[in-house]
């Protein structure tokens, strides 16, 4: 079945960077996008941005650009997005998703930006 | 960026009773090929959100036929026939016309 994978909780402090991974399983990788939220008590659902996981080419929220950036490791399934320069703002729970329709999640990567 | 309001829901429900969820968005989401680009999920407390309904009327594969979407252009409807106990969440519908897709602030449905 379809599954997405995600890297455990990260505890952060100001200003440094996190790299949170998403391993697909169950389909072809390179035959969906893989687009990553967020999601905070705050703030609700925003949408970060997708990478096309064939080419790698990537499309992000204005609001994220400069803040995440997304890779992709074809060999090994797997999704990346980089968070830099962490403030207590990015504390969130981060998911990836399958497609831009989003018809499979990971379980969620939960990021604390504190010193 | 379109926005997208949703209303509440005078919980809690009854158990067996039916439930209507309501989203508006700020622009059309019919677009020239016919198809709204509109998706619901549920958030069950404590897991991810899961993909209910996409194309604003078609369920995706696994979901109850007691789910059902239907809407025009900006106003959407989710309704939840005979609720049960494993459809408490937060409902969260979404755009997917214009980048950055947006969700609507989400819906928490109770049953009593």
């Amino acid at each position: 079945q379809v599954q997405l994978q995600q890297s455990g909780a990260e505890l952060a402090k100001p200003g440094s960077s996190v790299k949170i991974s998403c391993k697909a399983s169950g389909y072809t990788f390179t035959s969906y996008y893989i687009s990553w939220i967020k999601q905070t008590t705050g703030q609700g659902l925003e949408y970060i941005g997708y990478i096309n996981t064939g080419s790698g080419g990537t499309n992000y929220n204005e609001k994220f650009k400069g803040k995440a950036t997304l890779t992709v490791d074809k060999s090994s399934s797997t999704a990346f997005m980089q968070l830099s320069s962490l403030t207590p703002d990015d504390s969130a729970v981060y998911y990836c998703a399958r497609g831009i329709q989003g018809d499979a999640w990971g379980q969620g990567a939960s990021v604390t930006v504190s010193s | 960026d379109i926005v997208m309001t949703q209303g509440a829901l005078p919980n809690p429900v009854p158990s067996g009773e039916s439930a209507s969820i309501t989203c508006q968005s700020s622009k059309s989401l019919l677009y020239s090929d016919g198809k709204t680009y509109l998706n619901w999920y549920l958030q069950r407390p404590g897991q991810s959100p899961q993909l209910l309904i996409y194309w604003m009327s078609t369920r995706a594969s696994g979901v109850s036929d007691r789910f059902s979407g239907s809407g025009s252009g900006t106003d959407f409807t989710l309704k939840i026939s005979r609720v049960e106990a494993e459809d408490v969440g937060v409902y969260y519908c979404q755009q997917f016309l214009e980048f950055p897709f947006t969700f609507g602030s989400g819906t928490k449905l109770e049953i009593k």
